[in-house]
């Protein structure tokens, strides 16, 4: 397995602008998660996917948030009108079958909103 | 309320010496429970998991936790620290068929040499 991966690693926008990134799982894990982490916290849960479907939305997302999945392999996940406050780091996870229950980290995302 | 607490928000030791990293949590299920470590700027690696059975878990980098249910404890140990450890830890929480773990919010440790 070659990881997870994310793109970009950084990213600095101006409030109000749309940024949109994007995770590769590990080859065939079906699960694929996306957590978000502010500096001195530990990450909190966004939304889950299995394969293609969106199976669980936090309150953390808000209506400027979304993220696919379109064929059950990568995810974008999309910031709408930025603002200060989503500047974060974006960590998206994965796992495999259902039975399995440990998730695998990417490296990450940072958001910068100026 | 589900949550995951590490009391210790800094830790600084020296190299060579031990290391305990605590960690409580507050779950309704059977948890599942997980330590990671996170390097600056970086993603969470898995340093260890328990899913059942026994309560002392070995992990990667020498690294070992222990599994106590009566105080809802999950701590990390490692008998000798090296420098690389530094960096910061996240004990996390879930379960079986669940999709979303919660963390706590991470101790950071510093390695003097």
């Amino acid at each position: 397995d070659t990881g997870v991966s994310q793109n970009p690693r950084h990213k600095i926008t101006k409030r109000g602008q749309n940024v949109t990134f994007r995770c590769d799982p590990i080859s065939e894990h079906n699960r694929l998660y996306w957590y978000r982490q502010t500096l001195g916290q530990g990450p909190e849960f966004l939304t889950y996917f299995q394969n293609e479907a969106q199976l669980e939305k936090s309150r953390l997302l808000s209506d400027r948030f979304s993220a696919e999945r379109p064929k059950g392999s990568f995810s974008t996940l999309e910031i709408q009108r930025t603002e200060q406050g989503d500047s974060a780091m974006y960590l998206c996870a994965s796992s495999p079958n259902p039975s399995a229950d440990t998730q695998y980290f990417g490296p990450g995302t940072r958001l910068t909103v100026l | 309320a589900q949550s995951v607490t590490q009391p210790d928000i800094h830790i600084t030791v020296s190299e060579g010496a031990s290391l305990e990293l605590r960690c409580n949590y507050s779950y309704g299920a059977t948890p599942y429970l997980f330590w990671y470590v996170q390097s600056p700027g970086q993603g969470l690696q898995l340093l260890l998991k328990y899913f059942s059975g026994d309560t002392l878990v070995q992990g990667i980098k020498g690294f070992e936790a222990e599994f106590k249910r009566s105080q809802s404890s999950f701590n990390l140990r490692k008998p000798s620290v090296h420098w690389s450890d530094a960096a910061e830890y996240f004990c996390a929480v879930g379960s079986s068929g669940t999709y979303k773990y919660i963390f706590g919010t991470g101790t950071r440790l510093k390695v003097l040499a």
